[in-house]
């Protein structure tokens, strides 16, 4: 069935720096990748998505790579700041559908 | 306009009640789902409703747990005969009709905590 792996499950880095989460999905179909973040007592809010037609989207310090051929999307977060700690979950949607896989999440801690 | 909507935003209850939660999806949303999520962890699918067409049931993990949608609007999911590990923070997420091949993001509210005694 329809799988994505994300990793790293937990990701501490130091204010300023960069951060990369990577996914891989199992469904060649899939054609659809959006990013979401969670914070704590909330729900996920959609952040950056990709569509399998393009390999790279940019949104300020936010973006999104996808390689289509590997089956591997991953997130990079520029100059994070403390703001950016959260919980990140990466997803998959294949060609026509509704039903979304979703990555296990990655916890994020930026430390100041 | 407003997101998705649910509530209570919080429930406590005894072991062996039965429990409703509400989703109220953004308008005009067609399709609108459920998942469960426990204390640290991803999410969990349970159902999908996309318009008129027979929900995706799939995940849902026994007979205690069902949801009813009419047409495209509110939904309720009821866990009948709760059990403590049914303690968990309910989301629900609904997404506009693509008129694309590609898929649509799925819009979240704050979720339902439920507590279970």
């Amino acid at each position: 069935g329809e799988n994505v792996e994300q990793h790293p499950s937990t990701l501490s880095v130091q204010e300023g720096d960069s951060a990369v989460i990577k996914c891989t999905y199992s469904d060649s179909a899939s054609n659809y990748f959006p990013w979401y973040k969670q914070e704590l007592g909330k729900g996920p809010q959609l952040i950056i998505d990709i569509r399998s037609n393009v390999g790279e989207k940019k949104d300020q310090r936010i973006a999104v790579t996808l390689n289509k051929t590997a089956k591997h999307f991953s997130l990079h977060i520029t100059e994070t700041q403390p703001e950016d700690s959260a919980v990140y979950f990466c997803a998959a949607i294949y060609t026509g559908g509704f039903k979304t896989i979703f990555g296990a999440g990655t916890r994020l801690f930026v430390k100041a | 306009g407003a997101g998705v909507s649910q509530s209570p935003s919080n429930k406590v209850t005894e072991k062996g009640k039965d429990v409703e939660l509400r989703c109220d999806p953004i308008s005009g949303h067609t399709a609108l789902y459920w998942y469960r999520q426990r204390l640290g962890q991803g999410l969990e699918f349970l159902i999908y409703f996309q318009g008129n067409s027979a929900p995706d049931k799939s995940g849902l993990p026994s007979d205690r747990f069902s949801a009813e949608r009419t047409g495209e609007s509110v939904s309720t999911l009821t866990i009948q005969r709760t059990q403590q590990e049914d303690s968990a923070v309910y989301l629900c997420a609904s997404s506009p009709l693509t008129r694309t091949i590609f898929g649509q993001p799925q819009h979240f509210g704050d979720g339902t905590r439920l507590s279970i005694l």
